[in-house]
Order: structure tokens, then C-alpha cells, then sequence
């Protein structure tokens, strides 16, 4: 299985300030057949499903404020919050399709420092 | 607008057994691979199972293979994961989401249910 390592854990930013969230896997999730990168990020917040905002690992799912972004290949890999907003309170979750069992990191918590 | 609303949660002993349901509707339904995923209190995400969209492809986590089954029902626009042999650590709040499906294979989910509560204690 592909183990899905985030960090941190939490992290407290201040309002318009950015903020990055890492993401680690076990083996590579780019399959080079098609030169994509399976991995997507989700935001999660309390009491409520979690939303998709990234897949192929940096394309914007619709709708998804231009703030957030998502880069990396290989192994490592990066959400980034340009300008932190209130309404970014959260628990962010990356997660693999490359391979089944699909897996999900352990989650970041973004608070307002 | 894409709706997926789950039921069947509930409270059930070790060694039980429930049927999740999920019913969606705002888009067409055999177009998509579909998904569980599940979510302990206080903890992460953690997928279960995925259906290609005509039933032909399943998956499974390792923790849930041979006691869970996923099904659909195209005809009726419903997913089902009959859950079977159940355990403490089963306990859980259930999403299904919709699979982007890639190749037939479970891949991201775009749409989440709010989910329905499975409880396993004694």
C-alpha cells in the first residue's frame, strides 16, 4: 500500500498571510504512460464532507478560489494557501489514486494564529 | 445539483451486520464509478471500497475485504456497501462520494454525501 505522510500536522497563520501544506508518498504516483500525477487535496471542514479542490495533483477543480494551489511530482507534494482567509479553516487531506487500496495522508489542520 | 444522500447507519453489536444505502440524483447516475469512504470520530479519511459504473470492477481496503460488499443498482440510481461481521473499529461516519474514475479504476471524488453513522458497540 502507499502510505500518504502530511505535514504538519496543524499550523496557525495569520489572515492574508500564506500557507503551505506538505505531503509525502511512499512511492511515486506518476505514471509515466500518460505523464500524470495522481494525487488530489481535499478540505475538510468541521461538520461537514469533505470538498475536492485539486486533482492530477496541481489542476483546480471548479469553483475553487485561485488562492489555492497545488504543485509537486513524484513523492513530494505541496498546497499552498496564497492568502489565508477565515473561510480557509479547515482540516486539508492529500490523497493517491494511483494505486489501490486508495489512501489518504493523515490530515493538516490550518487555525487562524 | 448533485445530490448524494446516504442512509442505514446505525447502532449494531460485534458480529453484526447493516446495508448502507446511498441515493443520488442530479446527474446520470451510470456515467460514474462510485465510492465509500469512511471517517472514525476524531479521525482521518479512510477509503472502503469503489464500484466501477456498471458494477463490473470493486475494490476494497484490506481492513474490510471478504465482510464488506459493494453493489449498485443503475436502475434505481442507489449504491449499497452491505457490511458484514462488523467490529468496534468499524465505527465510523460513512460518506459516498462520486468517482472521477480513471481507466475503471477508483481515482478522486468530486461529490460527497453527508454522510450516515455506523456504530459498533456492545
Amino acid at each position: 500500500d502507499i502510505v500518504m505522510t502530511q505535514s504538519p500536522d496543524s499550523l496557525a497563520v495569520s489572515l492574508g498571510e500564506g500557507a503551505t501544506i506538505n505531503c509525502k508518498s511512499s512511492q511515486s504516483v506518476f505514471y509515466s504512460s500518460n505523464s500524470k500525477t495522481y494525487l488530489a487535496w481535499y478540505q475538510q471542514k468541521p461538520g461537514q464532507p469533505p470538498k475536492l479542490l485539486i486533482y492530477w495533483a496541481s489542476t483546480r477543480e471548479a469553483g475553487v478560489p485561485d488562492r489555492f494551489s497545488g504543485s509537486g511530482s513524484g513523492t513530494d507534494f505541496t498546497l499552498t494557501i496564497s492568502s489565508l482567509q477565515a473561510e480557509d479553516v479547515a482540516v486539508y487531506y492529500c490523497q493517491q489514486y494511483y494505486s489501490s487500496p486508495l489512501t489518504f495522508g493523515g490530515g493538516t489542520k490550518v487555525e487562524i494564529k | 445539483e448533485v445530490q448524494l444522500v446516504e442512509s442505514g447507519g446505525g447502532v449494531v453489536r460485534p458480529g453484526g451486520s447493516l446495508r448502507l444505502s446511498c441515493a443520488v440524483s442530479g446527474f446520470t447516475f451510470d456515467d460514474f464509478g462510485m465510492t465509500w469512504v469512511r471517517q472514525a470520530p476524531g479521525k482521518g479519511l479512510e477509503w472502503v471500497s469503489g464500484i466501477d459504473w456498471n458494477g463490473d470492477s470493486t475494490g476494497y481496503a484490506d481492513s474490510v475485504k471478504g465482510r464488506f460488499t459493494i453493489s449498485r443498482d443503475n436502475a434505481k440510481n442507489s449504491l449499497h456497501l452491505q457490511m458484514n461481521s462488523l467490529r468496534p473499529e468499524d465505527t465510523a461516519l460513512y460518506y459516498c462520494a462520486r468517482d472521477m474514475g480513471v481507466g475503471g479504476k477508483s481515482s478522486y471524488f468530486d461529490h460527497w454525501g453527508q454522510g450516515t453513522l455506523v456504530t459498533v458497540s456492545s
